[in-house]
């Protein structure tokens, strides 16, 4: 039962590097989210998705981009990684019916130097 | 707008009962959850109570809700150190995208 896998786990990054973290989900979900973790914080959305080939922007979408070609996946990008995103970065799933709870992966913590 | 508020620590002796604070905003909101975090992990979803409920039992796990107030708690009896953790109230708001709105968390330590 795989559920929802990120990848990577942890990674550090210098100022102004870029990447992309990759979320995947096999429940067949339509709605995908990502979201940052700080302490004291909770939980902010920075991108979700409600289907294929549709992303919207959350909470805290600055400095990131998204997209999702293909149902099962999600992926979050920096552009220009700033020491501001240093965080612990999780992706979550759910379906469409009623209030479904969302499904989490193991989150990617991300330092940025 | 919408918010969550929990306190954020807890300490409790192991075999006691723990009860974690929730109050939220949103008078709306018609689900309302309870995940569990360890260290290292991702959210675990614990349980989660729909707003005409008043109680919801589930083993060790009790979940009260007082609509009126806004206040939503988690009672853990029994407590091991199994769940010591971080515990994050959340409700589900009126976005179209099941959106959820998340406490900043309360981390629980269970002590000997």
């Amino acid at each position: 039962n795989a559920g929802v896998t990120q990848t990577p786990k942890f990674r550090v990054l210098k100022t102004g590097q870029s990447m992309t973290l990759l979320c995947a989900q096999d429940m067949n979900h339509e709605y995908m989210y990502w979201y940052r973790q700080d302490p004291g914080m909770g939980l902010r959305l920075i991108h979700y998705s409600v289907g294929e080939g549709t992303t919207a922007k959350g909470e805290v979408p600055d400095g990131y981009n998204v997209s999702r070609l293909k149902k099962q996946n999600f992926l979050l990008g920096l552009e220009s990684a700033a020491p501001s995103q240093t965080s612990v970065y999780f992706c979550a799933s759910s379906t469409t019916e009623g209030r479904q709870p969302q499904h989490f992966g193991d989150g990617t913590r991300l330092s940025i130097l | 707008g919408e918010d969550v508020e929990q306190s954020l620590f807890l300490s409790v002796r192991e075999g006691d009962s723990s009860v974690i604070n929730c109050t939220y905003t949103d008078s709306s909101s018609t689900y309302l959850y309870w995940y569990k975090q360890e260290p290292g992990a991702g959210l675990q979803l614990l349980t989660y109570i729909f707003s005409n409920m008043d109680m919801k039992q589930d083993q060790r796990l009790t979940v009260l809700l007082n609509k009126k107030d806004k206040h939503l708690s988690l009672r853990i009896a029994d407590t091991q150190t199994g769940d010591s953790a971080i515990y994050f109230c959340a409700e589900s708001s009126t976005g179209g995208y099941n959106k959820l709105i998340f406490g900043a968390g309360t981390r629980l330590a269970v002590h000997p």
